[in-house]
């Protein structure tokens, strides 16, 4: 199957500093990409969905100028997270869709576990 | 999009059969039925889809009645390894967003 990977698998950082995670799509080239995040014993909740070349679409109650989100290439997105605050703490998971034929469903990453102190 | 409707948790012993049972009284023609599995800390897996009747893989079985307001993801013989939530999601062929419900979360018991 279509494998996607994140790097960090996780990180801690102090508050008011800036993330980036990264999401890349390992074989496949994936035309379009989705962050989620996700809150202990909570589920997926979509934040914003990327094309290749374009600009992210956000979902309503996520702040675009705090989460950047960045696709310049089929196979890889990145989520920076910025002035980070103890409340961005969080699972953040991507995955990616696209470049398998006649495959209609997403890939998700192992996600990224975000420690703000 | 079609609001879906699971149990919070359930339990079962090794070696059983379980049923998880997803109500989505207002799904659309379009629209298929997804099943996604989710161990603690990673990403949710994709388990299986269907649109009706019933379908079957390697790792389970989907059973979706004539009027579709309602699927059972059925999984044979369980062990340890299957404790994780599981999602069911409805949406539309080719539709790019996935929306996740609140899950059940399994706990299979030696």
């Amino acid at each position: 199957g279509a494998v996607v990977s994140q790097h960090p698998s996780w990180v801690i950082c102090k508050s008011g500093t800036s993330v980036k995670i990264e999401c890349r799509s390992l074989d496949f080239q994936a035309t379009t990409m989705f962050w989620y995040r996700q809150f202990p014993k909570q589920s997926l909740m979509l934040m914003a969905t990327s094309n290749e070349g374009s600009k992210a679409t956000y979902e309503q109650g996520v702040e675009k100028d705090k989460f950047l989100i960045n696709h310049a290439s089929l196979t890889l997105s990145t989520l920076t997270v910025t002035s980070a605050h103890p409340e961005d703490s969080s699972f953040y998971i991507c995955s990616a869709r696209g470049g398998l034929a006649g495959v209609d469903e997403q890939f998700f990453g192992p996600g990224t576990r975000l420690t703000v102190l | 999009l079609a609001k879906t409707t699971q149990p919070i948790s359930m339990d079962s012993y090794e070696g059983q059969e379980v049923n998880i049972t997803c109500s989505h009284n207002n799904i659309a023609t379009n629209d298929y039925i997804t099943w996604y599995q989710q161990f603690p800390s990673q990403g949710p897996r994709f388990i299986i889809q269907g649109y009706k009747t019933k379908v079957t893989n390697e790792v389970a079985s989907l059973f979706i009645p004539a009027d579709r307001k309602s699927s059972t993801l059925s999984l044979p013989r369980v062990s340890l390894s299957d404790t994780a939530v599981y999602y069911c999601l409805v949406r539309p062929a080719g539709a790019n967003n996935l929306f996740f419900g609140t899950g059940t979360r399994l706990t299979v018991i030696p």
